[in-house]
């Protein structure tokens, strides 16, 4: 089946670390851009981050909003995706989505079901 | 606060053809494809609409998509009472260097 799990979502508190994975099934992850997209309760959905492919280098990017307390990493060899966060705020309280991009699009046409991520005290 | 702005809300019938509009700028939607989303309650969001005008293999053809200048459109054609949905734009911005999503449109079947 082809699939995107994400996991590692709880409860940490300000200024803490969480580090959340992706596990890809049913498709060729190392091909693929990974995307993390966020959605506070009750409100839109934001762009996170991305990590391109082997073959581009897995270039990073992300939102004005995490740059520099947040980071993205793959392990091809087990078709997982992670994201690191840091320097938690309450404002990063929302429920983390990973996707997979159309290779030589932004569109995402795959999502994982989310995982949520409180940060409070 | 997002840079592409849709209506809060959009309402037809069954069967009605309903459009969702957003609104970007020459640094987003004028100069980058347009996508569109369809986050049902509780799940999700899934892909309707890519590169514009593009349809995702499954996705019926009452879906469709346009862009002229700044601005894009969804229709739904043959509402049925499961398009029930929040629906999002979204598209690269250039100053940002963020892919930004709209403010996203409830759509209601009455």
């Amino acid at each position: 089946e082809v699939q995107l799990v994400e996991s590692g979502g709880g409860l940490v508190q300000p200024g803490g670390s969480l580090k959340l994975s992706c596990a890809a099934s049913g498709f060729t992850f190392s091909d693929s851009p990974i995307h993390w997209v966020r959605q506070a309760s009750g409100k839109g959905l934001e762009w996170v981050g991305r990590i391109r492919s082997k073959a581009n280098s897995y270039a990073t990017a992300f939102a004005a909003s995490v740059k520099g307390r947040f980071t993205i990493s793959r392990d091809d060899s087990k078709n997982t995706a992670y994201l690191q966060m840091n320097s938690l705020k309450t404002e990063d309280t929302a429920v983390y989505y990973c996707t997979r991009a159309i290779t030589g699009t932004r569109g995402f046409d795959l999502w994982g079901q989310g995982t949520m991520v409180t940060v409070s005290s | 606060q997002s840079v592409l702005t849709q209506p809060p809300s959009a309402s037809g019938t069954p069967g009605q053809r309903v459009t969702i509009s957003c609104s970007g700028s020459s640094s987003n939607i004028g100069s980058n494809y347009v996508y569109w989303y369809q986050q049902l309650p509780g799940t999700a969001p899934k892909l309707l609409i890519y590169r514009n005008d593009q349809r995702p293999s499954g996705v019926p053809d009452r879906f469709s998509g346009s862009k002229s200048g700044t601005s894009a459109s969804l229709a739904i054609s043959g509402l049925r009472s499961e398009d029930e949905a929040v629906y999002y734009c979204a598209s690269w911005d250039d100053s940002l260097s963020d892919y930004v999503f709209g403010t996203g449109a409830k759509v209601t079947v009455l």
